[in-house]
């Protein structure tokens, strides 16, 4: 079975930090394009950031940059998101996906885990 | 920045009827690049519809996307039960890299 899952939430203060982790089975990770996409509580999706296969190419939505970093382990079909500087609006569950050849469309997702911000 | 907007916010319909949801973005964006998700609560958003009107594997037939530029439709024919959720469209290739609209929630009337 092709799946997702990641792991890594809890709670932290403002200011603190969490690495997230989503680990991919049932296909080739090294082959995709992997994606972390938050939802704050209540609320729509918000892409975070991407990482392409080799790790050659990584790109930031505008509020993450310079406070989380993605990263992956594809010996270990893992991939990683650093969040340092946390603030109360990061609150959210973080979900992992994989990107779709050619179209880029999320097609995996995995089930998420919840990340609060709280002092 | 490439905005989507959904409309409707909410959608009341009955079982058995047909649902329109609309997405529009602030300025053209490639149909191959346009797609659909379901999220029903406490789950992970399902892809529904990539490349515009392509259904993702094992999405119903009841389930088409459409549209072109900036304006993107789905249109569930005769909703079943389990149709009942919220509806997210997404872009990729503008600022930032990819959006999603604010959702349309479907609700049983």
């Amino acid at each position: 079975e092709v799946q997702l899952v990641e792991s890594g939430g809890g709670l932290v203060k403002p200011g603190g930090s969490l690495r997230l982790s989503c680990a991919g089975s049932g296909f080739v990770f090294s082959a995709y394009t992997l994606t972390w996409v938050r939802q704050p509580p209540g609320q729509g999706l918000e892409w975070v950031s991407s990482i392409t296969t080799r790790g050659d190419s990584i790109r930031y939505a505008d509020s993450m940059k310079g406070r989380f970093t993605i990263s992956r382990d594809n010996a270990r079909n893992s991939l990683f998101l650093q969040m340092d500087s946390l603030r109360a609006d990061d609150t959210a569950i973080y979900f992992c996906a994989r990107l779709r050849w050619g179209d880029d469309a999320f097609d995996i997702w995995g089930q998420g885990t919840v990340v609060s911000v709280s002092s | 920045e490439i905005v989507l907007t959904q409309s409707p916010g909410t959608l009341s319909l009955s079982p058995g009827e047909r649902a329109t949801l609309s997405c529009r973005a602030s300025r053209s964006v490639s149909t191959s690049y346009l797609a659909w998700y379901q999220q029903k609560p406490g789950q992970a958003p399902r892809l529904l519809i990539y490349s515009s009107s392509s259904r993702a594997t094992g999405i119903p037939n009841r389930f088409s996307g459409s549209g072109s530029g900036t304006d993107f439709t789905l249109t569930i024919t005769r909703l079943e039960p389990e149709d009942f959720a919220v509806y997210y469209c997404q872009q990729y290739g503008g600022s930032p890299l990819y959006t999603f609209g604010p959702g349309t929630k479907l609700e049983i009337k």
